[in-house]
């Protein structure tokens, strides 16, 4: 079966500092992988999205980037954090056939202060 | 852009039929109705999707209309666990990207 990985589970971090979240999924081959945000009390916010090796899109212009150094590894990455950056990411995972059912991860909930 | 309707809250009694509402009047013919739910502080959970036929799963029962333009998620027998926030997304099967709405939050009530 197939899981998902998301870590850290909550991270505080200063405002200018960086930040690296990880999520692997294991089970399946060539994911379609996301990345949402959803900031405190509000909706998801999808900021990346990527279906393949190196592929990366952007839905949000910000200082947040992601990259996908393998397969089934995603990474969401900042030089320097701000104060509205703080929110729950969530990563996600969905097979390119059907893309309308996706699997999400248990999420890192980020304070920047 | 949402392309759905869904009321801000609800409530229901446990043990009653949960009904979610959502309207979709602008689904074209190649877009699903897909239905997620967010538990506090968890990553949404995928519920149950269907084209235009009304489809059942051990989770819940999706009844779309006939003309396409709405659907109703029913969960039979409502249980304090399913207290959650519940999306109505429409989209193309194998499309990339699912747009969340605000969505309809649920409360059972014991």
């Amino acid at each position: 079966s197939q899981t998902i990985h998301q870590w850290p589970a909550t991270l505080v971090q200063p405002v200018g500092s960086p930040l690296s979240l990880e999520c692997t999924v294991e089970g399946t081959s060539n994911p379609n992988l996301y990345w949402y945000r959803q900031a405190a009390g509000r909706g998801l916010q999808l900021l990346f999205y990527s279906v393949g090796i190196g592929q990366i899109s952007s839905e949000v212009p910000q200082n947040l980037s992601a990259s996908r150094p393998q397969d089934r590894q995603f990474i969401l990455s900042s030089k320097k954090l701000l104060l509205s950056d703080s929110g729950f990411y969530l990563c996600a995972w969905s097979l390119g056939r059907e893309g309308g059912e996706q699997f999400f991860g248990p999420g890192t909930r980020l304070t920047v202060l | 852009d949402a392309k759905t309707t869904q009321p801000t809250s609800m409530d229901c009694a446990e043990g009653r039929a949960a009904n979610l509402p959502c309207n979709h009047s602008t689904i074209s013919g190649n877009e699903y109705v897909y239905w997620y739910r967010q538990i506090h502080s968890q990553g949404p959970q995928y519920i149950i999707h269907g084209l235009k036929n009304n489809e059942t799963n051990e989770m819940a029962s999706l009844i779309i209309t006939e003309d396409r333009k709405s659907s109703t998620l029913i969960l039979p027998h409502a249980t304090l666990r399913d207290t959650a926030v519940y999306y109505c997304i429409v989209d193309r099967q194998g499309a990339q990207k699912l747009v969340f709405g605000q969505g309809t939050r649920l409360t059972i009530n014991p």
